[in-house]
């Protein structure tokens, strides 16, 4: 069974036009983190909640947002994609703070294209 | 600075033929360190982690990785590639230092020739 679920796996939006990314749990972690990944690319750590806390990576542009209402539900809200937005975005969960400490478990990530 | 180095970006072998993926990291004190392979357009999945102990590590799907401090490597093996194995795969270091953040290695794509 599908733990950590992103919906929905392809998204298409026009050039400046606010878009939001979905991700929810199963596994009752306490944190969950957000990632772009380009092609052919490391992901890149965007941010993460532990808890209801927001923890904002330093290089982390304004135009990505995240909002967390519950344990289980993590959004990526992107507030005017520019074409250099597209990428594949990947939520993940993990039961402790640091994604170096304990296993993390992935979605399937969303593919965002941006026209 | 912690870095984690993967010096194959590709690599082919043939089905059934061993394999052998270099990691090689940059890391003052004892690295928590991981293998992840994503398949093509899916998420990622832990594949192994070596944290202390025995540093030869087992994981899923047949992989084994062993850690080498006086080489400051995590080299991933697997004795006998399947097709299903052609993926990309990720090297990572937990930074102590940074609260655990995953510091990624730019990935290994594999390729397997049938």
């Amino acid at each position: 069974d599908a733990m950590v679920i992103q919906n929905p796996r392809y998204q298409v939006t026009q050039f400046g036009k606010p878009v939001t990314l979905s991700c929810s749990q199963t596994l009752n972690h306490n944190v969950m983190y957000w990632y772009q990944q380009k092609s052919s690319q490391a992901p890149k750590l965007l941010f993460h909640y532990y808890d209801k806390d927001f923890n904002n990576e330093a290089d982390t542009p304004d135009n990505f947002q995240s909002r967390r209402p519950n344990t289980s539900f993590c959004f990526l809200d992107i507030r005017s994609p520019g074409l250099g937005d597209a990428a594949m975005y990947l939520c993940a969960t993990s039961s402790r703070p640091g994604q170096g400490r304990d296993e993390a478990f992935f979605g399937q990530g969303t593919r965002l294209t941006v026209v | 600075a912690q870095s984690v180095t993967q010096p194959d970006i590709h690599i082919t072998v043939s089905e059934g033929a061993s394999l052998e993926l270099r990691c090689n990291y940059s890391y003052g004190a004892t690295p928590y360190l991981f293998w992840y392979v994503q398949s093509p357009g899916q998420g990622l999945q832990l594949l192994l982690k070596y944290f202390s102990g025995d540093t030869l590590v087992q994981g899923i799907k047949g992989f084994e990785a062993e850690f080498k401090r006086s080489q400051s490597s995590f080299n991933l093996r697997k004795p006998s590639v399947h097709w299903s194995d052609a993926a990309e795969y990720f090297c990572a270091v937990g930074d102590a230092g940074n609260n655990r953040k995953l510091i990624w290695g730019l990935g290994t794509s594999l390729a397997v020739n049938p």
